[in-house]
C-alpha cells in the first residue's frame, strides 16, 4: 500500500515478555518517528530517525525500549520485560524533508499493545 | 517546555450546527509550527494543518477554519455545518524547531477532543 504500514496491529503480552513492533514508512521518506499513544491521551514523541541515523531518543521511557533502523526504511521498536504500563499504542510516522513537504507526517494505524 | 492545552474533552454537536474545538499553546521560541490532526476510530491521525508563527492569517478550507492569535496563543478549528464524519478525536500539536538535513518535526499534542456529531 501507499501509506505507513504496522504490524502487528494488535499484540498481547504477560508481563515480563519481550515484543518487538514493525513500522514500514512510506518510500522515500527520509524522517520516522515513533509515539506512544496511552489511552485518552494524545500521542507522545518517543524517537527520531533520519535514514538509519537514530538522531533523537529523548522520548525513551526506560532502557528497556530499543528503537533501530537499520538500512534506513523499515524500523522496528523493541520493548524489553514488558511491564503493565508499557500497554498502549505505538504510532509511526514518516516524512519528506521539509523542502519537499508541508511538515506532514503520515501516521500508520498503530500497534495496540496490551501487559496483562 | 511547550505545552498544548485543549480544554474541551467531548463535544457533542447536532448534525448542521457549526462547532469550534479550542486549542492553547506555550512555547518559549519565536519560530515554531502548529498542527491539527484528526484521529477517527480506525486509529491513524490524519494531518489537517500546519501553520507557521509567523502567519497569523486565517485560514479556511472548505468547511473547515482556522483561528490564529498569537496575543492569545491560541489555535482554534471552526466546523462548519457539521456532519456524522466529522466525528473523531481532534488533536492540536506544536513543533518548536526543525530538524537541519531532513527538517522533520517533533511534536506536542494536546490531550485531544473527542467530536460527535449526532444526526
Amino acid at each position: 500500500g501507499a501509506g505507513v504500514s504496522q504490524s502487528p496491529r494488535y499484540k498481547v503480552a504477560k508481563r515480563g515478555q519481550d515484543v518487538a513492533l514493525r513500522c514500514d514508512p512510506i518510500s522515500g521518506h527520509v524522517s520516522l518517528f515513533w509515539y506512544q499513544q496511552a489511552l485518552g491521551q494524545g500521542p507522545e514523541f518517543l524517537t527520531y530517525f533520519q535514514n538509519e541515523a537514530q538522531l533523537d531518543k529523548s522520548g525513551l521511557p526506560s532502557d528497556r525500549f530499543f528503537a533501530e533502523r537499520p538500512e534506513g526504511s523499515v524500523s522496528t521498536l523493541k520493548i524489553q520485560r514488558t511491564q503493565q504500563e508499557d500497554s498502549a499504542v505505538y504510532l509511526c510516522a514518516s516524512s519528506l524533508p521539509d523542502g519537499v513537504s508541508t511538515g506532514e507526517l503520515f501516521f500508520g494505524e498503530g500497534s495496540r499493545l496490551t501487559v496483562l | 517546555a511547550q505545552k498544548v492545552t485543549q480544554a474541551q474533552t467531548e463535544i457533542s454537536v447536532v448534525e448542521k450546527e457549526d462547532v469550534t474545538l479550542d486549542c492553547v499553546y506555550e512555547t518559549r521560541d519565536t519560530t515554531y509550527y502548529l498542527f491539527w490532526y484528526k484521529q477517527p476510530p480506525s486509529g491513524e491521525l490524519v494531518f489537517l494543518i500546519r501553520r507557521n508563527s509567523f502567519d497569523e492569517q486565517n485560514e479556511i478550507s472548505g468547511r473547515y477554519s482556522w483561528n490564529f492569535q498569537k496575543s492569545t496563543s491560541s489555535f482554534n478549528f471552526t466546523i462548519t455545518a457539521s456532519q456524522v464524519v466529522d466525528s473523531a478525536v481532534y488533536f492540536c500539536a506544536l513543533s518548536e524547531a526543525a530538524y537541519s538535513g531532513a527538517g522533520s518535526y517533533q511534536l506536542t499534542f494536546g490531550k485531544g477532543t473527542k467530536l460527535s456529531v449526532i444526526p
